[in-house]
């Protein structure tokens, strides 16, 4: 069971990136996923969440409208579009899984977690 | 928004220590909290959910409580691998982090 992030960098400030995860070792249509954050220096926190069918998509309301959520079920791979970055973005992104296995929309913990990719925005 | 609000921020004890660290929640969410653990450059580790329900493979020292609006985590004899940051997380109503408790060595 593995989750791996990849798309960090380096970008100035008002453009864009987007963030990969790549999933293996289990079942990626029947889970819901999340990426949450950490700024340096600083604690956790939960940036966006799409569902198992990608049908329900959610955002903390600090990357709202600027931020997409989406998966990519022949690719096993969770995204994390950023639009309009600003320097309070810089941070390690995570992507977690969440433990919920009902294939239903609950709210649940995260139990995977990857290892992060690191965005840095700096002009 | 639901705010969750950890107790320490900073915790210093020595090995062999009971350790207890609390979280409250600006509201209730009945027992859908989690504890994490988090070591320098890491990603955060589930240890805890549904309040009180180890995750599976973490050691039995590690114990939860509490439900509605107050919770804790202890370790009931301090390890040295267990110096690290703990965070607490509801699952209530969207997700909610607490700010993060370092356990440092005294």
């Amino acid at each position: 069971v593995q989750l791996v992030e990849s798309g960090g960098g380096v970008v100035q400030p008002g453009r864009s990136l987007r963030l990969s995860c790549a999933a293996s070792g289990f079942t990626f249509n029947n889970y819901t996923f999340h990426w949450v954050r950490q700024a340096p220096g600083k604690g956790l926190e939960w940036v966006a969440v799409i569902s198992y069918d990608g049908a329900n998509k959610y955002y903390a309301g600090s990357v709202k409208g600027r931020f997409t959520i989406s998966r990519d079920t022949s690719k096993n791979t969770l995204y994390l579009r950023m639009n309009s970055l600003r320097t309070e973005d810089a941070a390690v992104y995570y992507c977690a899984r969440d433990a919920d296995t009902t294939m239903a929309w609950n709210y649940c913990y995260m139990d995977v977690w990857g290892k992060g990719t690191t965005v840095t925005v700096s002009s | 928004d639901i705010q969750m609000t950890q107790s320490p921020s900073t915790l210093s004890a020595s090995v062999g220590d009971r350790v207890t660290i609390t979280c409250r929640a600006s509201q209730s969410i009945n027992t859908w909290l989690a504890w994490y653990q988090q070591k320098p450059g890491k990603a955060p580790k589930l240890l805890i959910y549904k309040a009180s329900s180890l995750e599976s493979g973490v050691p039995s020292r590690f114990s939860g409580g509490g439900s509605g609006t107050e919770f804790t985590l202890t370790i009931s004899s301090l390890q040295p691998d267990d110096f690290a940051t703990y965070y607490c997380q509801q699952y209530n109503s969207y997700w909610t982090f607490g700010q993060g408790t370092k356990v440092e060595i005294k």
